[in-house]
């Protein structure tokens, strides 16, 4: 089965909100990243947390790491309606094989104004 | 400085035919990796290459598909007879050696 699996699936809050997704997965990692993909476009980028790191920051993400339960949560704080796409969290494991990443099913947001 | 720059965004093929996917990575990054998806899952991983090297070809199937990265020129994912579940949209990425991936917006192949 998949890496990395999210949770929820889809989640519907309203704008102002916090919103919270989490990720889990099988096997030890080098890294864990999260993702943004807006309808019909490619991903871009949102974090990268490294295994001995359990939370980061970048403006209202909040990305948390627990090596031990092998999950991670990513925090939207204070959403707006732009923040509506599909997130998903990649695992690296590292290795020869690059930059690899394994992704989960994903959970689409949507943020009503 | 351009993104990671995939064409055509979109690709309507008769089962039989062959696809190529063109990618031409950021400049400045020398790994590409490509990824397909299908409707409502997420990017499962087909290849990983160095200019002018397969690196890791592991999600690839076996039959029909291959892919290169030539010293010059983009990279290019060909799809030889196109089969209905083939259709998916594939993904191009690029990277500059231990930083973070680079996507580009896909090519939707439809199979009909």
């Amino acid at each position: 089965s998949q890496q990395g699996e999210e949770d929820p699936q889809a989640l519907s809050i309203q704008e102002g909100e916090n919103a919270t997704m989490n990720c889990s997965y099988k096997t030890s990692i080098n890294n864990l990243q999260w993702y943004r993909q807006n309808s019909g476009r490619g991903l871009v980028h949102l974090i990268l947390i490294r295994s001995n790191e359990r939370e980061k920051h970048s403006g209202r993400l909040r990305v948390t790491l627990d090596t031990s339960k092998k999950s991670s949560s990513l925090l939207i704080t204070a959403s707006r309606a732009a923040d509506t796409a599909s997130y998903f969290c990649a695992t690296d494991v590292g290795g020869t094989s690059g930059s690899r990443l394994t992704f989960g099913e994903g959970t689409q947001l949507t943020v009503n104004p | 400085n351009a993104g990671v720059m995939q064409n055509p965004r979109h690709l309507v093929r008769r089962r039989g035919q062959e696809a190529r996917l063109r990618c031409s990575p950021m400049k400045g990054h020398s790994h590409v990796y490509w990824y397909r998806q299908l409707p409502e899952e997420g990017l499962k991983f087909m290849v990983y290459l160095q200019k002018e090297n397969i690196i890791d070809e592991s999600g690839m199937p076996k039959e029909r598909f291959s892919a290169e990265f030539p010293k010059e020129g983009p990279s290019i994912l060909r799809i030889q007879q196109v089969v209905r579940g083939d259709s998916a949209a594939y993904f191009c990425a690029s990277q500059r050696y231990n930083s973070p991936l680079h996507f580009g917006n896909g090519t939707r192949l439809t199979v009909t």
